[in-house]
C-alpha cells in the first residue's frame, strides 16, 4: 500500500514535443504528491507538486494532472528541451511533504 | 540562504566498517530525512529527525541510526555495512509544520560504495 508506481522506465522525446510520466498510488491517505529532477551525481529538486484538492497544477512548461479516483497522476513537460534530459520521480506522502514514497524514476532523454 | 550540504562527497568501505554521514540542513529548517538511493532505483525513507528525536523510520534495520543536533545539522551512521548499503545517501530539510508551503530541499547525496 506504500508504493508508487512510475511508468515508462525510459523516455524518448523529440525537442519540442510533449513528455508525460505516469505514477500510480494505492494509499488514500497519501495528501501530498511532488516531482522531483534529478541529474547526474546531483540530489533530486522540486520541480511541482499538487495536493488532492485540485486536478491541475501548471507551473511554466510543466503540468501536474491528479485524478483522485483513479488514484492517478501525471507530469507533462511542454516543448520539451535537451536541458529537460534527466531522471524524474514522482513522489507521496500522507503527512505533507514528509516521509516521501517515492516512484522507480523515469529517465527523460530529449533529441535535439 | 543556504542550501543542504553533505560530507563527504564520495566514501569506501569495507565489509563490516562503520561508516557516519553528514548533513547541514538548509537555513531555518528545522527538520532532517535521510534517504538511500540504490542505483537506478528512487530513494527509499530511512529516517527523520524533528527536535533531535526520530521521527518516523523507514523499514531499515537498527544497524542504521541518526542524530541530529541542536543548530539541526544531523548524522547518519551504518555499522556493520553490507555490500548492499552501496549507494547514494541523500538528506534532504524541511520546515515543519508549515502547512500548504511544506517542501522537502535535497541534499547533493554521498556516494558510499562498499567492498
Amino acid at each position: 500500500q506504500q508504493q508508487v508506481k512510475q511508468s515508462p522506465q525510459s523516455l524518448i522525446v523529440q525537442k519540442g514535443g510533449i513528455s508525460i510520466i505516469n505514477c500510480a498510488y494505492e494509499n488514500t491517505a497519501f495528501d501530498y504528491f511532488p516531482w522531483y529532477q534529478q541529474f547526474p551525481g546531483k540530489g533530486p529538486a522540486l520541480l511541482i507538486a499538487i495536493r488532492p484538492d485540485v486536478s491541475e497544477k501548471k507551473e511554466g512548461r510543466f503540468t501536474i494532472s491528479f485524478n483522485k479516483s483513479a488514484k492517478q497522476f501525471s507530469l507533462h513537460i511542454m516543448d520539451s528541451q535537451p536541458g529537460d534530459s534527466a531522471t524524474y520521480f514522482c513522489a507521496a506522502s500522507a503527512q505533507g511533504a514528509q516521509k516521501l514514497v517515492f516512484g522507480q524514476g523515469t529517465r527523460l532523454t530529449i533529441n535535439p | 540562504e543556504t542550501g543542504v550540504t553533505q560530507s563527504p562527497t564520495h566514501l569506501i568501505k569495507t565489509r563490516g566498517q562503520q561508516v557516519t554521514l553528514r548533513c547541514s540542513s538548509q537555513s531555518g529548517h528545522n527538520t532532517v530525512s535521510w534517504y538511500q538511493q540504490a542505483l537506478g532505483q528512487g530513494p527509499q525513507f530511512i529516517f527523520q529527525y524533528y527536535r533531535e528525536e526520530e521521527n518516523g523510520r523507514g523499514n531499515f534495520p537498527p544497524r542504521f541510526s541518526g542524530l541530529q543536533f541542536p543548530n539541526y545539522s544531523s548524522e547518519l551512521n551504518v555499522n556493520a555495512l553490507e555490500l548492499d548499503d552501496s549507494a547514494l545517501y541523500l538528506c534532504a530539510s524541511s520546515l515543519w509544520p508549515s502547512g500548504r508551503t511544506d517542501t522537502q530541499y535535497f541534499g547533493p547525496g554521498t556516494r558510499l560504495t562498499v567492498l
